[in-house]
């Protein structure tokens, strides 16, 4: 079946450190993959998305590349501000079908 | 764009007791999703609709869940009787709808809070 394995949090960072949230994945074919990003009482949005290997989805800073070869999806940032405390979920949808499956989340704190 | 709606906010009920929440999807947005998100966990898919036809609840309890979405537009899941299990996040999505799509963006509500007692 389709499953999404990611990093357990709470992961707590300072302020301008380098961010790696791990992603990897198991799936019949080429899935697409995303993350969501939950901030505290709000529900989850659309962070990036990469739909093919190789792929490299980006937004607000945030980088991830789809590789094929290790079955993987790890967020990165460069450079994180306190603004970035959140729940990260990192997410698939198989090709052809529209049941996305999450992965558990993490949990993301940036102190200033 | 008005984003999806949901509604109550936050819900307390008593074991046993029945819930209802609801849901209005993005105007335009054919599919809807029912998801439970237990604390500490990723959410979980409990129903989706195309239009007003259910395309996946595999994984609802339908001894005690319900959904519906008359018109193919908003939507009500319903708990009866409650167990203390229970109590989650119930997040409510949408999205266009177009089947097959390999980027399909899923836009969410900001969830119920159900507590049971």
């Amino acid at each position: 079946g389709n499953s999404v394995t990611q990093m357990e949090g709470p992961v707590t960072l300072s302020e301008e450190a380098f961010l790696t949230i791990n992603c990897t994945y198991t799936a019949t074919g080429y899935p697409s993959l995303f993350w969501y990003v939950q901030y505290p009482g709000e529900g989850l949005q659309l962070l990036l998305k990469a739909t093919k290997a190789d792929d490299k989805g980006s937004n607000k800073g945030f980088e991830a590349t789809y590789r094929k070869e290790t079955t993987s999806f790890h967020l990165e940032k460069g450079s994180v501000q306190v603004s970035d405390s959140a729940v990260y979920f990192c997410a698939l949808l198989p090709l052809g079908y529209q049941k996305v499956t999450f992965g558990t989340g993490t949990k993301l704190q940036v102190i200033p | 764009e008005a984003g999806v709606a949901q509604s109550p906010r936050y819900k307390i009920i008593e074991k046993r007791q029945s819930v209802a929440f609801w849901c209005n999807p993005i105007s335009g947005h054919a599919t809807l999703y029912w998801y439970q998100q237990i604390l500490g966990q990723g959410p979980k898919l409990l129903i989706q609709f195309q239009n007003n036809g259910v395309v996946d609840d595999s994984q609802l309890p339908k001894d005690r869940f319900s959904a519906e979405r008359l018109k193919g537009v908003d939507s009500t899941l319903k708990i009866q009787p409650a167990k203390l299990e229970d109590s989650a996040v119930y997040l409510c999505a949408s999205s266009l709808g177009s089947q097959g799509a390999s980027n399909e963006k899923l836009f969410f509500g900001s969830g119920t809070q159900l507590s049971v007692l």
